[in-house]
């Protein structure tokens, strides 16, 4: 079974408005964390959020948040006014079972063109 | 501060050759990575090192070595090159299991 899966190949959507990106993961560890990366064209991977699995609340960086549904095992990327710039490849990923482990998961992504 | 740093930028290979990816780090971090990418896959784990002197296999790590030196340097070594081996990639580091920093990848091409 896929642990990350991004089921939105592509996405088109016009500047300014709002995006969701969609991340379903699986696991049966109580402790793990979820990470966003972008990937623009010229090829280099950019952190953009975080979520710990205890984490009470949504987690928000500046125009990024991550809407967390744990019952669901989902933690979709929300892009507020989108901009040219935010055109890329966003990658969701998983670590699993907690700090002691090192390794992450990354889902097929999602490429995300913004139309002006 | 540089951040990742990765050497070569692209490298074009003869089936058979070998060749050594390098990687470095400044930030002090203990855990260090390299992933492949190829289109339509995500990024692969090829070999982790968790902390100086140990490694650890990633998804993928048929047909590659890889040595710790130090705490801020990672190598990639291909023995002996496939075509399947083409791929873009990458070094990462990270403090314990928080986000993880990428390096700019290297474009690998074995004809």
């Amino acid at each position: 079974a896929q642990k990350i899966t991004q089921t939105q190949p592509g996405m088109f959507v016009q500047e300014k408005e709002a995006v969701t990106l969609d991340c379903t993961y699986d696991t049966s560890d109580p402790s793990y964390g979820l990470f966003w990366y972008k990937q623009p064209s010229s090829g280099e991977m950019i952190f953009l959020i975080y979520q710990g699995s205890y984490d009470q609340q949504n987690a928000t960086e500046g125009r990024y948040s991550l809407n967390f549904q744990k019952a669901r095992k989902s933690a979709n990327l929300v892009i507020s006014a989108s901009q040219l710039g935010d055109s890329a490849m966003y990658f969701c990923a998983m670590r699993e079972r907690g700090f002691g482990n090192e390794k992450l998961t990354f889902g097929t992504g999602t490429r995300l063109t913004i139309i002006p | 501060n540089a951040g990742v740093t990765q050497t070569p930028k692209f490298q074009v290979l003869k089936t058979g050759q070998s060749m050594t990816l390098q990687c470095a780090q400044d930030m002090n971090h203990n855990s260090m990575y390299w992933y492949r990418q190829d289109p339509g896959m995500g990024l692969r784990l090829i070999y982790y090192s968790a902390s100086e002197g140990t490694t650890d296999k990633g998804e993928v790590p048929n047909g590659y070595n890889v040595s710790r030196l130090n705490k801020r340097e990672f190598s990639l070594r291909l023995e002996s090159a496939a075509p399947s081996q083409t791929s873009v990639y990458f070094c990462a580091s990270s403090f314990l299991g928080y986000e993880q920093y990428f390096g700019p990848g290297t474009r690998l091409t074995v004809t």
